[in-house]
């Protein structure tokens, strides 16, 4: 299996900052990885696919990058609608993994 | 736009059968590009890929569960199904219905509003 450790898993932060969260893969993944972000009471919405590519309706403040191992989203200008969990999701290989979540909260 | 709706019973005693439904509108449920997957979120914790099915039946699981899960496909109805055996509390989660690109670069882009299944006697 491959596993994904996705770091931090949480952080605090303040309207209008740079916010960077990584997700490694314990193996090569290509750019098989999406973010999603999780609000609280609600399903998952996907923010980027193929690893760098941004979902139609999101936000250009949020960027991915990475291949391989090593990925991360940015969020460039954080707002206060940006609050809250965000996961990486390796769909190179079966099964399916995860990362933890990081819950990003108000400071 | 393709809509997912899960619907089920909210309570399962332990060592029963968890039973739950995917309903696919505005949208065929045999597109030759797409999986259709179960992903579930026990309360307050992360978010764990359950299984995998194609229109043609064919299906992928998660190996942690693969003793207890059965997934199956109704083209006739447009829904596909989720059955999870003997299940514990360990099973209390919000079960959600997924939407998958064939090409592995896209992942999930379409997510049903999940419902909640609580194990309890």
């Amino acid at each position: 299996d491959i596993q994904m450790t996705q770091s931090p898993s949480s952080l605090s932060a303040s309207v209008g900052d740079r916010v960077t969260i990584t997700c490694r893969a314990s193996q090569g993944i290509r750019n098989d990885l999406g973010w999603y972000q999780q609000k609280p009471g609600k399903a998952p919405k996907r923010l980027i696919y193929a690893a760098s590519s941004l979902q139609s309706g999101v936000p250009s403040r949020f960027s991915g990058s990475g291949s391989g191992t090593e990925f991360t989203l940015t969020i460039s200008s954080l707002q206060p609608e940006d609050f809250a969990t965000y996961y990486c999701l390796q769909h190179n290989s079966y099964p399916l993994t995860f990362g933890q979540g990081t819950k990003v909260e108000i400071k | 736009q393709l809509q997912l709706q899960e619907s089920g019973p909210g309570l399962v005693k332990p060592s029963e059968t968890l039973s739950l439904t995917c309903t696919v509108s505005n949208g065929s449920i045999t597109s030759y590009t797409h999986f259709w997957d179960w992903i579930r979120q026990p309360p307050g914790k992360g978010l764990e890929w359950i299984g995998t099915i194609y229109y043609t039946g064919k299906t992928f699981y998660n190996p942690s569960l693969q003793s207890r899960v059965t997934l199956s496909v109704d083209t006739s109805t447009n829904q596909f199904s989720l059955k999870l055996r003997s299940v514990t509390a360990a099973d209390t989660a919000v079960y959600y219905c997924t939407r998958r690109d064939y090409d592995p670069n896209y992942g999930m882009d379409v997510w049903g509003q999940g419902t909640t299944v609580t194990v309890s006697s």
